[in-house]
C-alpha cells in the first residue's frame, strides 16, 4: 500500500536554510503536498507540486521532486523562529501522510 | 476566506460513553476526509467521502466508529463506546480541486 516516510527532527539556526526530506511509494500520485502544523492546530497547506514538475518555488519555499527516486524535499530559505512546527508531506489519492518532521529554529 | 468548521474543539468523555464530532466543509468541496492524529504521529486516514458516498473506510474501526455524510455536505463521526486509546485529535479535511484544507480539529480525551 501507499507509504510516506520522513526524518523526525531537524534543528537549524535562525537565518539558515532548512531542508526537509520525504520519500513516498505511490508512483501514480498526481500531486504531492507539504503541510505545516503548529501545536494544537490543524494542518495548514504550504505548497504542492504536480508530479510532472521537478521544482516549484513559492517565496521562501522551494519544493524539489525526484520522481525516479520518489523523493520530495522542502527547502525553507532564511528560516525564522515562526517556522518552528511539524511539517508533513502527503500524496494525493487517499491523502496519506508521513509521521512529520519537527523543525526547531534556534535564535 | 472559506474555512473547514469542526466542533467541538475539545471533548472530554468517560470510557464506554458515546461521542460525536461534526465537520462542515468548504462549500462545493465534494471530497471529505476524517483523520485521527495521535500525539507525536502523523494523521491517519479513517474515512474518505466523495459527496455522500464512502470511497475508503478500510482503516475505520467499524465495531465502534461510524461516519456519515447524508446530504454530501456536512459530516459526523461517531464513536460508541469510547475507549481510552481513542484519545487523539480528530481532523476533518475537504478537497474541491487540487488543494485539501483542514479544520482545526477536535481534541478528544477519554477518561
Amino acid at each position: 500500500g501507499e507509504d510516506v516516510e520522513q526524518s523526525l527532527f531537524l534543528s537549524v539556526r535562525e537565518g539558515d536554510s532548512s531542508v526537509i526530506n520525504c520519500t513516498y511509494t505511490d508512483s501514480s500520485s498526481t500531486y504531492l503536498y507539504w503541510y505545516k502544523q503548529e501545536p494544537g492546530a490543524g494542518l495548514q497547506l504550504l505548497t504542492y507540486i504536480f508530479s510532472n514538475m521537478d521544482m516549484k518555488q513559492d517565496q521562501r519555499l522551494t519544493v524539489l521532486l525526484n520522481k525516479k527516486d520518489k523523493h520530495l524535499s522542502l527547502r525553507i530559505a532564511d528560516t525564522q523562529t515562526g517556522d518552528s512546527a511539524i511539517y508533513f508531506c502527503a500524496e494525493k489519492g487517499k491523502l496519506i501522510f508521513g509521521q512529520g518532521t519537527e523543525l526547531s529554529v534556534k535564535p | 476566506e472559506a474555512e473547514v468548521a469542526q466542533s467541538p474543539r475539545y471533548k472530554i468523555t468517560e470510557k464506554s460513553q458515546a461521542v460525536a464530532f461534526w465537520c462542515d466543509p468548504i462549500s462545493g468541496h465534494a471530497t471529505l476526509y476524517w483523520y485521527r492524529q495521535i500525539l507525536g504521529q502523523g494523521p491517519e486516514l479513517l474515512v474518505q467521502f466523495q459527496d455522500e458516498s464512502v470511497v475508503d473506510d478500510s482503516q475505520l474501526p467499524k465495531d465502534r466508529f461510524s461516519a456519515e455524510r447524508l446530504k454530501g455536505v456536512d459530516s459526523t463521526l461517531k464513536i460508541q463506546p469510547a475507549e481510552l486509546g481513542d484519545s487523539a485529535m480528530y481532523l476533518c479535511a475537504c478537497q474541491g480541486g487540487t488543494e485539501a484544507f483542514f479544520g482545526q480539529g477536535t481534541r478528544l480525551t477519554v477518561v
